[in-house]
């Protein structure tokens, strides 16, 4: 059973960098076409897609987030981060990380790890 | 970025009756080379990942109970439980998937009567 478990630290100061890493277990990040990718959804409101990130390293980011993401993948370690930079408090919010059930740039996604909360606060 | 608004934002229905809950997007998610609508629809209860319903949208994902469907094409997308249940409580969600960014509706809040 695939599954996905986002970690880091909870609590960001303002203008720092936010960094997370997404573990997948039960299959493998480089056996598969898909471009895994990272989701957030600020306390009590909806979903925003962050970016994606195929196994070779190519990524696709969201264009109002783009100049401040960056997003790396760890073939060896199974794993996939995420850093945001210069963050404020309006990137507080619950941070997932997700597979696609399709491939492709533009997916939906068919398994979620549980998400983790970031707040951004001095 | 293509523009997905749900409606209502909120319902209430009683058990056993039907709830339907609609999707509007602001440009067509319809892939005429394939004739597939790229639509999909989440549920999500409190303190957990949104959990994938319907794909393509009437695709019912695997484990989902048949009193979920999705309908619609082009612009406007319909998801309908039709004997609600209480462990149906929770937010639900279309996205598109047609172009990047992909996006999400702003949620629908289903409740108990």
């Amino acid at each position: 059973q695939l599954q996905l478990q986002e970690s880091g630290p909870g609590l960001v100061k303002p203008s720092e960098t936010l960094s997370l890493t997404c573990t997948v277990s039960g299959g493998s990040i480089s056996s598969s076409n898909y471009y895994w990718g990272w989701i957030r959804q600020p306390p009590g409101k909806g979903l925003e897609w962050i970016g994606s990130i195929y196994y070779t390293g190519t990524t696709y980011s969201n264009p109002s987030l783009k100049s401040r993401v960056t997003i790396s993948v760890d073939t060896s370690r199974n794993q996939f981060s995420l850093k945001l930079n210069s963050v404020t408090a309006a990137d507080t919010a619950v941070y997932y990380c997700a597979r696609p059930g399709i491939t492709g740039t533009s997916p939906y996604f068919d398994y979620w790890g549980q998400g983790t909360l970031v707040t951004v606060s001095s | 970025d293509i523009v997905m608004t749900q409606s209502p934002d909120s319902l209430a229905v009683s058990l056993g009756e039907r709830a339907t809950i609609n999707c509007k997007s602001s440009q067509s998610v319809l892939y005429s080379s394939n004739n597939k609508n790229y639509l999909a629809w989440y549920q999500q209860k409190p303190g957990q990942p949104p959990k994938l319903l319907i794909y393509w949208a009437s695709t019912r994902e695997s484990g989902v109970p048949d009193r979920f469907s999705g309908s619609g094409s082009g612009t406007d997308f319909t998801l309908t439980i039709s004997s609600l249940q209480a462990e149906d409580v929770a937010l639900y969600y279309c996205q598109q998937y047609y172009s990047t960014p992909v996006t999400f509706g702003q949620g629908t809040r289903l409740e108990i009567k």
